[in-house]
């Protein structure tokens, strides 16, 4: 079955600090790779997406993610983190073929960025 | 361009009853999905609507079931509600299969079973 590990449930970090999310997921076939964001009382929003190419994908705000076949991950990385990055992050896949009508979602990491 | 819609944004029922939830996609986009995110079992895939066919349904029972409709707009429905099905539905669409579309998610109905 598909799924996806977000590792930690919730991570802490200064401002300006370095934050790295991490995401594993099992699979033994080709997949697409996700990072939504979600603000309190709200959806979620695409933060990146990973579908072919280049392993490591950029957002417009300064969020990466590199897609590690050999170690099933796609950690999202910043270097350094504002307050409004405070928010929770879900790593989900989905996958090639006639099965990528859905997400899988992992279990989401609170990202809480302190001043 | 508008996103995705989803009324109402907060709903409480009480046990026994019957919700409707409504979701209307962006315009053109012919996929729907509903998903149900609750503390506990963070988020979980429905089902998935495209141009009116139920493509696939996750693991619920049939107290959940959904249609969309000609102009694409979606409804969700859950009969006999339970204080488990208490959660945020998001609803989501995209402008076709190929995953290069994306999805977008609207904000979301709360319902909260008592």
């Amino acid at each position: 079955a598909q799924s996806v590990t977000q590792l930690d449930s919730q991570v802490p970090v200064f401002e300006e600090a370095p934050v790295e999310l991490r995401c594993n997921y099992s699979s033994s076939v080709s997949v697409y790779l996700f990072w939504y964001v979600q603000y309190p009382n709200q959806g979620l929003q695409l933060l990146l997406k990973y579908l072919s190419g280049s392993t490591l994908v950029e957002s417009i705000n300064g969020f990466e993610a590199e897609f590690n076949k050999s170690q099933t991950s796609f950690h999202l990385r910043k270097p350094s983190v504002h307050i409004s990055d405070t928010a929770e992050y879900f790593c989900a896949v989905s996958y090639s073929g006639g099965s990528n009508y859905k997400l899988t979602f992992g279990k989401g990491t609170l990202l809480t960025v302190n001043p | 361009k508008a996103g995705v819609t989803q009324t109402p944004r907060y709903l409480i029922k009480t046990r026994g009853q019957q919700v409707t939830l409504s979701c209307s996609p962006i315009s053109g986009h012919r996929s729907v999905s509903w998903y149900q995110q609750t503390p506990g079992q963070g988020l979980q895939f429905l089902f998935e609507y495209f141009s009116e066919t139920q493509r696939n349904k996750g693991n619920f029972p049939g107290r959940f079931s959904g249609r969309q409709f000609s102009n694409s707009r979606s409804e969700m429905n859950v009969s006999t509600l339970e204080l488990g099905d208490s959660a945020l539905y998001l609803c989501a669409s995209r402008g076709g299969s190929n995953p290069n579309y994306g999805y977008t998610f609207g904000s979301g109905t709360r319902l909260t079973v008592v």
